[in-house]
């Protein structure tokens, strides 16, 4: 089974600083890791995603995220944190050897919120 | 990129009516398309998987007889939530993925059972 942790349920920063959203994962073979973010009574907007390769992924609106294997990580960072980077973010899994598709198991979500 | 979209974004029912929610992708053909119900401030919760063609695939606790999932093309989806009640208010929202092993997301629905 595939699982995914993210144990912060809000991360607050000051606007210019970093950001660092956490995300562990479980899975049985090799994962598909991603992120997505929502803002109040909206869909899911995707970010980045890890497949394959380097291990530091660069998505949209200047995140990125560094796959760890050794850890079983898979946190979301930002160099400098925008008041509009206030949202709620989603890390995803999806286990490369599960039957059923494309089923994505999702984290419970981190409220970002970033202030003046 | 690729555009998944939901209608109604947002409707009001009285309790015992059903409703019905449709999801296209616009311009690529989904071959899975996914059902998720979101509680506020709470995570995404997978109901159910459909191919198009075949019968959806539902999630342990789904009941599949109060949520009639159709999946009759390539482009379109529509979960259907029969005698609707009070608890069954939530965001409701669809996902599409075509060949790869990407999920595109609709804007959501917000479904009120009064």
């Amino acid at each position: 089974a595939q699982s995914v942790a993210q144990p912060e349920d809000q991360v607050n920063v000051a606007e210019g600083n970093p950001l660092t959203v956490k995300c562990t994962y479980s899975v049985s073979g090799n994962p598909y890791l991603f992120w997505y973010v929502q803002y109040p009574n909206r869909g899911l907007q995707f970010l980045l995603k890890y497949i394959t390769g380097d291990n530091l992924v660069k998505g949209s609106y200047g995140f990125e995220a560094e796959f760890n294997k050794s850890q079983t990580s898979f946190h979301l960072k930002k160099p400098s944190a925008l008041v509009s980077d206030s949202a709620l973010y989603f890390c995803a899994v999806r286990d490369e050897i599960t039957g059923g598709g494309n089923k994505l198991t999702f984290g419970t979500g981190t409220q970002l919120k970033v202030e003046l | 990129g690729a555009v998944v979209s939901q209608h109604p974004s947002w409707v009001i029912c009285k309790s015992g009516t059903s409703v019905k929610i449709e999801c296209r992708s616009l311009d690529f053909q989904a071959t899975t398309m996914f059902w998720y119900r979101q509680f506020p401030k709470q995570s995404l919760m997978l109901m159910a998987t459909s191919n198009e063609g075949s019968k959806a695939t539902y999630e342990q606790g789904v009941e599949k007889d109060k949520f009639l999932i159709n999946h009759a093309s390539l482009t379109l989806s529509t979960l259907t939530v029969t005698s609707a009640h009070p608890e069954d208010s939530s965001f409701y929202i669809c996902s599409a993925a075509g060949q790869t092993y990407e999920q595109y997301f609709g804007p959501g629905t917000r479904l009120t059972v009064t």
